[in-house]
């Protein structure tokens, strides 16, 4: 079946550092990627999408590359602001987004001042 | 912008009492689905709905679960007798055509005691 493997957290990094969070995939076929971002109290955002090999999803300042060769997408932003500080969810669909979502584990992320 | 809405934010429940958790997707939307995610745990896929009818469910979703649309507007979630296991946040989203990814609800936190 699907699963989607994500690095574990929690991640604490300072303000204006450099952001990886790293996320790989089981598939079948051709899934759809997707980064969604929970901020404390809050539910589930779209950040960024890529439905195809290569594709580069962007949103926000944050990034992430669908790598069919090394089934990963993972998410990078250049320089981090304390209004990042949420949980980052992986996710994938078999098709584009009307299937099913399979997750992964979450990273917590906190910016430090 | 148009955002998914559930009602209500938090529940509580008595073990064996049936609850109700409501949601108002995008009111365009076609696909209706609901996620949970148990504290601390990653979020799972429970049912999909579309066209009155349920399109997929997973393994959690047994005879205790059931899903409605009553009216044009709601989308329920009903679990008939509760159990300990059953607290978690129940997330609902909701998609419209197939270029359209899911779009979350800030959830309900049920607790059962």
């Amino acid at each position: 079946g699907n699963s989607v493997t994500q690095m574990e957290g929690p991640v604490t990094l300072s303000e204006e550092a450099f952001l990886t969070i790293n996320c790989t995939y089981t598939a079948t076929g051709y899934p759809s990627l997707f980064w969604y971002v929970q901020y404390p109290g809050e539910g589930l955002q779209l950040l960024l999408k890529a439905t195809k090999a290569d594709d580069k999803g962007s949103n926000k300042g944050f990034e992430a590359t669908y790598r069919k060769e090394t089934t990963s997408f993972h998410l990078e932003k250049g320089s981090v602001q304390v209004s990042d500080s949420a949980v980052y969810f992986c996710a994938l669909s078999p098709n584009f987004g009307n299937e099913k979502l399979t997750f992964g584990t979450g990273t917590r992320l906190t910016i430090i001042p | 912008e148009p955002e998914v809405t559930q009602t209500p934010s938090h529940q509580v429940t008595q073990m064996g009492q049936e609850v109700i958790l409501r949601c108002v997707p995008i009111s365009n939307h076609l696909y209706f689905y609901w996620y949970r995610q148990i504290l601390g745990q990653k979020v799972e896929f429970l049912v999909s709905f579309y066209n009155n009818e349920i399109s997929e469910k997973s393994e959690i979703f047994d005879d205790q679960f059931s899903v409605e649309r009553p009216d044009g507007s709601n989308f329920t979630l009903k679990i008939r007798s509760t159990k300990l296991e059953d607290s978690a946040m129940y997330f609902c989203a909701s998609s419209g055509d197939l270029n359209q990814p899911q779009h979350f609800g800030d959830g309900t936190r049920l607790s059962i005691l």
